[in-house]
């Protein structure tokens, strides 16, 4: 248990579905990020949130959208995905955004069918 | 941005065996850690490790930061050290960005 946890952590949906990745740290930290894991691919981070508001998006498609409401929680919003968008979705916190020790939860494995 | 690159890529021991990770970087940094993602994806912190060397049990990191390297020791290995160990380090397309390597993929047979 690393103190960050994410649902679902299976996920299946066709591509013109809209679905929710959720994202919750108990740690008391002020960052939280998304990363996107593909088969033969280094982590690519997606966005940083710092203190709720946005702070670095790495160009990533519009049919990505994130929200974060508060300091413990993030959200991944997935509408109209493409096949090439099935990997793994991690998320992380960190207790500044000037990347120092970051924190995983376990990861939600999308299908993209 | 900062190059990160990790050897060997794959790796097979035997239970009980021991085994060092490469790391090498090719700026600067102020931090760098290590990870190992177990075969479910989770990633789990092992060293938060920006210069000299730590233990936590059967393993151990040293990083040499004024070369540009860091080095992961697994000793006595056992099979549930399987899995992808993974470094990284700040830097790339903006401050808060963490750089991570490709991984060494790590299959410790009984």
């Amino acid at each position: 248990e690393t103190g960050v946890t994410q649902t679902p952590r299976h996920l299946v949906m066709g591509m013109t579905n809209k679905k929710s990745l959720k994202c919750e740290q108990h740690l008391g930290h002020n960052a939280m990020y998304w990363y996107k894991q593909s088969a033969k691919k280094p982590l690519e981070l997606m966005f940083v949130y710092s203190l709720e508001e946005r702070v670095e998006n790495n160009s990533v498609p519009s049919r990505f959208s994130p929200e974060c409401p508060n300091s413990s929680h993030l959200f991944l919003h997935l509408h109209t995905l493409q096949p090439e968008d099935s990997a793994l979705y991690l998320c992380a916190s960190s207790q500044d955004p000037l990347a120092r020790e970051q924190y995983f939860g376990p990861g939600t494995r999308l299908t993209v069918t | 941005g900062i190059q990160v690159e990790q050897s060997p890529p794959d790796l097979i021991l035997q239970e009980g065996a021991n085994s060092t990770l490469r790391c090498n970087f090719s700026d600067s940094v102020n931090n760098l850690q290590w990870f190992h993602q177990n075969p479910w994806g989770q990633l789990i912190n092992l060293f938060y490790i920006p210069s000299g060397t730590k233990q936590n049990g059967r393993l151990s990191a040293t990083t040499v930061a004024t070369e540009r390297y860091s080095l992961l020791y697994i000793s006595s290995s056992q099979t549930t050290d399987s899995g992808v160990y993974f470094c990284a380090v700040p830097g790339g397309s903006g401050y808060s960005t963490l750089t991570f390597g490709k991984g060494t993929m790590l299959l410790v047979s009984p």
